[in-house]
């Protein structure tokens, strides 16, 4: 089956600027996590959805990012506006109930100078 | 709430020396444990898992026993390779609610 795909996979904005990502989950998978990934630590989980319901959002930074996932499938996670703590890596994962079949995206880096 | 620990890095081995990276967790309930490896600049892979209490997940040459007694789940391999260089994270999946954790990461290095 193909994989977690996200998109773009490298990206360099400026602070203050806006950022978006993408991610399309295996078919199928009705829950869609997007995590961050500081250089030298584990990633963390920032939001999961069930279908197009968010179900744990008690990580992530409301006051300048967000996500959605219109219609149960592709996510998308913006970022307005970045600063430099930002610079990371954002991991899209998706999976079965009951978390079978967890996969991860390949990531997109994000530096913020 | 949840979390997985792990042993600080880095870790340095020479060739063919045996590893072993501690990972204990906190969790309510019978979670799934993982090992992931990321290799220099690539994404997260999975390396070997086990989905309860006395199960052993293998992959590679690597192994790790769920504890559920000590709740541990120790990864190890018998004769490390420079290729096994990379950042290994423990994680578990929390069953209630289908999310997976981390732990920081251990950073591998296997020199000649």
């Amino acid at each position: 089956e193909a994989g977690v795909a996200q998109s773009p996979r490298y990206k360099i904005i400026e602070k203050r600027q806006s950022v978006a990502f993408w991610c399309n989950p295996i078919s199928g998978h009705a829950t869609l996590y997007w995590y961050q990934q500081i250089l030298g630590q584990g990633p963390k989980l920032l939001i999961q959805f069930q279908n197009n319901g968010v179900v744990d959002d008690s990580q992530l930074p409301k006051d300048r990012f967000s996500a959605e996932r219109l219609k149960g499938v592709d996510s998308t996670l913006k970022i307005q506006p970045a600063k430099l703590e930002d610079s990371a890596v954002y991991l899209c994962a998706s999976s079965r109930a009951g978390g079978y079949g967890y996969t991860f995206g390949s990531g997109t880096r994000l530096t913020v100078v | 709430g949840n979390s997985v620990t792990q042993m600080e890095g880095p870790v340095t081995l020479s060739e063919e020396a045996f590893l072993t990276i501690n990972c204990t967790y906190t969790a309510t309930g019978y979670p799934s444990l993982f090992w992931y490896v990321q290799y220099p600049g690539e994404g997260l892979q999975l390396l070997l898992k086990a989905t309860k209490a006395d199960d052993k997940g293998s992959n590679k040459g690597f192994e790790a026993t769920y504890r559920k007694e000590t709740t541990s789940f120790h990864l190890e391999k018998g004769s490390v390779q420079v290729s096994d260089s990379a950042v290994y994270f423990c994680a578990l999946l929390q069953t209630s609610y289908d999310k997976v954790i981390f732990g920081p990461g251990t950073s591998l290095s296997v020199i000649p």
